[in-house]
C-alpha cells in the first residue's frame, strides 16, 4: 500500500460525458502528479501540482483539467469524453516539487471506460 | 516523439538465470533515470534509480547500467525469481527542472518461469 488513495477505482460512462477522478496523496506529500496509460502505451505525464500550485504540465487535452485543493487532495476533470480516453489515469505523490531522489508514490489507479 | 523507448514488449527467462531489461532515451537533458515495477491492478513501484554522474548502481538483486554517450541504460535482475513477473517501465526525468515530471517508456513485461 503505497498510501496514495485514488477513487472510484472503476468508471463506465458515455461519450459526451465528463466525470472527475480523486486523489488522495500520502500524508505529508506536496505534490500531486497525474498519470495516462492508454492501452499499449507506457505512463503519459499529464499534470503535477505542488502545494496547491500548478508545477508542469504534459500533453493534457485541453477537455482535461485538474486541481489541488487545501487539504491537498485532487481532482482530474474529463469532459466531452471520447472512447479514446478509455485509459488507466494514476495518480502520484511526493514530497519535494520535483529534482532527483524525490520518490513518486503511486496510487492504484481508475480504470475508466467509456463506451 | 517517444523520448524514453523500451523495445522489447516482452521477455521470457528462468527462475535463476539472469534477466536484462533495456531501455533508450533520446533527450540529452535526462539526467535522472528509474525503473518502476508494476503488478496487475496496482500503482507501479519504484525499484532503482541512477543519476547520470554514475554508471552503474546496485541494489541486492537489481542493477541498472547507463551508458550516457550510448544514451542506453540497462536493468539486471540477478537472480530472476517467479515474483519479479511484473510490466519494467523505465523513467527519465531532468533533475534540474524542479518538476517531478516523469517521462516514461512504454514498459517490458518480464516472465520468470519456475
Amino acid at each position: 500500500d503505497s498510501g496514495v488513495t485514488q477513487t472510484p477505482k472503476h468508471l463506465i460512462t458515455a461519450t459526451g460525458q465528463r466525470v472527475t477522478l480523486r486523489c488522495s496523496p500520502r500524508s505529508g506529500d506536496l505534490s500531486v502528479y497525474w498519470y495516462q496509460q492508454s492501452l499499449d502505451q507506457g505512463l503519459q505525464f499529464l499534470i503535477q501540482y505542488y502545494n496547491g500550485e500548478e508545477r508542469a504540465k504534459g500533453n493534457i487535452l485541453e477537455r482535461f483539467s485538474a486541481q489541488q485543493f487545501p487539504d491537498l487532495h485532487s481532482e482530474l476533470n474529463l469532459s466531452s469524453l471520447e472512447l479514446g480516453d478509455s485509459a488507466l489515469y494514476f495518480c502520484a505523490s511526493s514530497i519535494l516539487s520535483g529534482g532527483a531522489y524525490n520518490e513518486q508514490f503511486f496510487g492504484p489507479g481508475t480504470r475508466l471506460t467509456v463506451l | 516523439d517517444q523520448q524514453v523507448k523500451q523495445n522489447s514488449p516482452s521477455l521470457s527467462v528462468q527462475e535463476g538465470r539472469i534477466s536484462i531489461l533495456n531501455c533508450d532515451y533520446t533527450n540529452s537533458m535526462f539526467d535522472y533515470f528509474l525503473w518502476y515495477k508494476k503488478y496487475p491492478a496496482e500503482g507501479p513501484t519504484f525499484l532503482i534509480s541512477i543519476s547520470s554522474i554514475k554508471d552503474k548502481n546496485e541494489d541486492g538483486r537489481f542493477t541498472v547500467f547507463l551508458n550516457k554517450s550510448a544514451k542506453h541504460l540497462s536493468l539486471h535482475i540477478v537472480p530472476s525469481q517467479p515474483g519479479d513477473s511484473a510490466v519494467y517501465f523505465c523513467a527519465a526525468l531532468i533533475g534540474s527542472s524542479n518538476t517531478g515530471k516523469l517521462i516514461f517508456g512504454q514498459g517490458t513485461t518480464l516472465q520468470v518461469k519456475p
